[in-house]
């Protein structure tokens, strides 16, 4: 079946800490990559996506991505995290000829001011 | 403004009742879909709908229901019958052409509790 694994399912980081969330996806052919972000009441937004070209994607308050296809990777990457980065993030992914979303279980991100 | 429209965000329901949940687009999407959000799960889809008169069973379908009568809405019901409805519900929708950006949007979430 296809799924989405995210490799952590809590995170705490202090400020200025550097950020990487495991995201891998079940084989099934040619793939659009999504991160999604849902910030402490409100609602899920996309923070960055992958369709094709460049495997690496920059996306909104510097998150960046890299699609590995040979790995069924799609990590996520921050720099430098802030708190104000304190949220639950979300790998999914859609398999072309298909449309449906997957998504993966989650990550709480907990940032320490 | 264009978007997704869910409601009620706050719904309580008594054991036994059917309840039915709201979710309009006025982005002209095809695809429609509902999701419950569990913490520690991620979201689990429960139905998916590609075109008016059409949908399809997600992963955790038991005791839903849903029709698509119009483009524009995909209601759901949750019935007497799901043992453990208490969740936070998303409505969300996409375009599923071919090519084109399959990103999907998402309600501010319906949260329903039994009591």
């Amino acid at each position: 079946a296809q799924s989405v694994s995210q490799h952590n399912h809590h995170v705490i980081l202090s400020e200025a800490a550097s950020l990487e969330l495991g995201c891998n996806y079940s084989y099934g052919g040619t793939v659009n990559l999504f991160w999604y972000v849902q910030y402490p009441g409100q609602h899920l937004q996309l923070l960055l996506k992958y369709f094709s070209g460049d495997p690496l994607v920059k996306g909104i308050k510097g998150f960046e991505a890299e699609f590995i296809k040979s790995k069924f990777s799609f990590n996520l990457r921050k720099p430098s995290v802030q708190w104000s980065d304190t949220a639950e993030y979300f790998c999914a992914v859609t398999y072309t000829g298909g449309f449906k979303t997957i998504f993966g279980a989650g990550t709480r991100l907990f940032v320490k001011a | 403004d264009g978007g997704i429209t869910q409601s009620p965000k706050y719904l309580f329901r008594k054991e036994g009742q059917n309840v039915t949940l709201s979710c309009e687009q006025n982005l002209n999407h095809d695809a429609m879909y509902w999701y419950r959000q569990d913490p520690g799960q991620g979201l689990r889809l429960i139905y998916y709908s590609q075109i008016v008169n059409d949908f399809q069973k997600g992963d955790i379908a038991e005791g839903y229901s849903v029709s698509r009568e119009k483009k524009e809405s995909f209601p759901l019901t949750v019935t007497s019958a799901q043992k453990n409805p208490t969740a936070f519900y998303l409505c969300a929708s996409s375009t599923d052409r071919p090519g084109m950006n399959t990103e999907a949007f998402f309600g501010q979430g319906t949260r329903l509790t039994v009591v």
